[in-house]
């Protein structure tokens, strides 16, 4: 199976502070790499798909980018509503999924 | 319509099964694939199975192969998972999701119910 490390595990974070999440593949999945945002007790929801696409509704603070094994998420500007836990996740075959990185506003 | 809505919470006993169910509204049985994920408490995600209703085509991991079962009624638009043997390790939050119908494929699930609290107790 494909491995997902994501970086930091968790990070805490000022009001209109800008915040990057990093996540590697164990090999190369090409742009097949998405990322979910988790407030606790809900479902995930999807934020940006393919790397960078933002799925519909999805505010344009947030922003993807990498390619091949290294991938980022970014928040421009960090809102309060922005917290949560964040995982990226590869379809490039069996679906797996990073570990999580757990965002707190200070 | 919400597109996936998913039964209510379950409490087993270790080595019983629980089946869990997604019923499945608009275009999404007919023209998606449905997967099952959990999360144990304070955990991660981790991905069971899926299976295309439109053909009954299941893909599992290896991890799950011999103990998820993944079916399709297309009579009532819904998707159950079957986890059997079960444990103390198995008490999670399970969801249903719906995605792409390829495999490899840079289309995300866009979509996840609203999750099933099963709970293994003694």
């Amino acid at each position: 199976d494909i491995q997902m490390t994501q970086s930091p595990s968790s990070l805490s974070a000022s009001v209109g502070d800008r915040v990057t999440i990093t996540c590697r593949a164990s090999q190369s999945i090409t742009n097949y790499l998405h990322w979910f945002h988790q407030r606790p007790g809900n479902a995930p929801k999807l934020l940006i798909s393919a790397v960078s696409t933002l799925h519909s509704g999805v505010p344009s603070r947030f922003s993807g980018s990498g390619s091949g094994t290294d991938f980022t998420l970014t928040i421009s500007s960090l809102q309060p509503d922005d917290l949560g836990t964040y995982y990226c996740q590869q379809t490039y075959g069996s679906w797996t999924f990073g570990q999580g990185t757990k965002l707190e506003i200070k | 319509q919400v597109p996936l809505v998913q039964s209510g919470a379950e409490l087993k006993k270790p080595g019983s099964s629980v089946k869990v169910s997604c019923k499945a509204s608009g275009d999404t049985f007919s023209n998606y694939a449905i997967s099952w994920v959990r999360q144990a408490p304070g955990q991660g995600l981790e991905w069971l199975g899926r299976i295309i209703p439109a053909s009954g085509i299941t893909n599992y991991p290896q991890k799950f192969k011999d103990r998820v079962i993944i079916t399709a009624d297309k009579s009532t638009s819904t998707i159950k998972m079957t986890l059997r043997s079960l444990n103390y390790d198995d008490t999670a939050v399970y969801y249903c999701t719906r995605g792409p119908e390829a495999m490899y494929t840079n289309n995300a699930p866009d979509f996840w119910g609203q999750g099933t609290l099963v709970t293994v107790s003694s």
